[in-house]
């Protein structure tokens, strides 16, 4: 069965910091990849995503994920952490070929200090 | 993109009485949704698959007398909690994927059971 681990419950930064979350995951074979953000009492919006090609993909406010597959790992990185990024994030994997069904990690809180 | 509404946003009742949550794809067709439980401070955990035309595909451990899901059109599944009782109080998020199977989420609705 697929899982995906986050080692960090929460991360605190400083505005302006870079960030760095962790994601590792177990599949048999490359899943989907998928970063989320979700802020309090709000649904979840895509930051990225990773389906196959280049490993460093791009996503949305100035978020960036690299996949390594020798690390099962697909961690989400910014340069420089806005107060607004303050949020709760979410990696998850689908199954290679399909995005439908998604599992999830148990998310990594993170609070951004003026 | 994509947009999926959720109706209520919030809803508080008594225990032992049934409430009906929508989750609707605004600009597209979904034959398929997925409803997610949220707990305070966890990960999402997949409750079921709604299909459009047949059943629902419930995960294990998740009561289907309990939870009923109906997949009423192209655009509609609802989900209703029968006989709540405080323990499914939770924050629950629905989401369709569109054709090119990226999921959009739902806002989601918070249950409140007295």
């Amino acid at each position: 069965a697929q899982s995906v681990t986050q080692p960090d419950i929460h991360i605190t930064v400083s505005e302006g910091a870079s960030l760095e979350l962790r994601c590792n995951y177990s599949y048999g074979a490359t899943p989907y990849l998928f970063w989320y953000v979700q802020s309090p009492g709000q649904g979840l919006q895509l930051l990225l995503k990773y389906f196959s090609g280049d490993t460093l993909v791009q996503g949305i406010k100035g978020f960036e994920a690299e996949f390594k597959r020798s690390q099962s790992s697909f961690n989400l990185r910014k340069p420089s952490v806005h107060w607004s990024d303050a949020a709760e994030y979410f990696c998850a994997v689908g199954a290679p070929g399909s995005a439908r069904q998604l599992t999830f990690g148990s998310g990594t809180q993170l609070t951004v200090l003026p | 993109g994509a947009v999926v509404s959720q109706h209520p946003s919030w809803v508080i009742c008594k225990s032992g009485t049934s409430v009906k949550i929508e989750c609707r794809s605004l600009d597209f067709q979904a034959t398929t949704m997925f409803w997610y439980r949220q707990f305070p401070k966890q990960s999402l955990m997949l409750m079921a698959t709604s299909n459009e035309g047949s059943k629902a595909t419930y995960e294990q451990g998740v009561e289907k007398d309990k939870f009923l899901i109906n997949h009423a059109s192209l655009t509609l599944s609802t989900l209703t909690v029968t006989s709540a009782h405080p323990e499914d109080s939770s924050f629950y998020i629905c989401s369709a994927p569109d054709l090119g199977d990226e999921q959009f989420f739902g806002p989601g609705t918070r249950l409140t059971v007295l």
